[in-house]
């Protein structure tokens, strides 16, 4: 069974410019999460979908960043325009719908903002 | 506000040594906790959790921690670290109730592991 898988790996874009990170989740798995991780710091939650629908945005810095998850499926998170601080690791998790499911994590998507 | 500290940035020890990394948190409520590695170029694999019960937790790969809520502490241990163990650890706690598993994280803790 394929896990959750990010694309790309690596990103290098100048300031000013947008970006778009995809998150493959695993098969069957209504929830989605977004989550960051600036250099050196904790793990930050970004947001939330239950299949097509955010459930929670709390974490997101700004409204240069946008979150879609088109009919259920994969999700984008969308930066733009990119600054500096966005630089960071965004990891991707997915888990089942249920008490006590585990939540399984991408290899993430280094960005870095020069 | 739930918060998790990992106080250790950074350990180094010997192949075959015993291990044992910190966590304390903070949290209004019973939490779920967790303890996850990354190891390079690979995403977060949980180690082991705990959500109710026995207090000390087996996990993976030979891990377990032990959940003290006196102390709001649930520290991760091994008896004999393989130089494989070398990576980056993360605690994390998330609300006990309901499907939504928002997890606050620690700042982690790199592993380093000399032969």
């Amino acid at each position: 069974e394929a896990g959750v898988t990010q694309f790309p790996s690596h990103s290098v874009i100048e300031k000013g410019q947008t970006v778009t990170l995809r998150c493959d989740p695993i098969s069957g798995h209504d929830n989605l999460y977004w989550y960051r991780r600036v250099m050196g710091k904790e793990i930050k939650f970004l947001l939330h979908f239950v299949k097509e629908s955010k459930q929670d945005e709390s974490g997101m810095p700004n409204n240069r960043f946008l979150a879609e998850r088109t009919g259920g499926t994969y999700s984008t998170l969308k930066v733009q325009p990119a600054e500096l601080e966005d630089s960071g690791v965004y990891f991707c998790a997915s888990s089942q719908v249920g008490q006590n499911t585990e939540a399984f994590f991408g290899q993430g998507t280094r960005l870095t903002v020069v | 506000a739930q918060s998790v500290t990992q106080p250790d940035i950074h350990i180094t020890v010997s192949e075959g040594a015993s291990l044992e990394l910190r966590c304390n948190y903070s949290y209004g409520a019973t939490p779920y906790l967790f303890w996850y590695v990354q190891s390079p170029g690979q995403g977060l694999q949980l180690l082991l959790k705990y959500f109710s019960g026995d207090t000390l937790v087996q996990g993976i790969k030979g891990f377990e921690a032990e959940f003290k809520r006196s102390q709001s502490s649930f520290n991760l241990r091994k008896p004999s670290v393989h130089w494989s163990d070398a990576a980056e650890y993360f605690c994390a706690v998330g609300p006990l109730s309901g499907s939504a598993r928002q997890l606050t994280f620690g700042s982690g803790t790199q592993l380093t592991v000399l032969p």
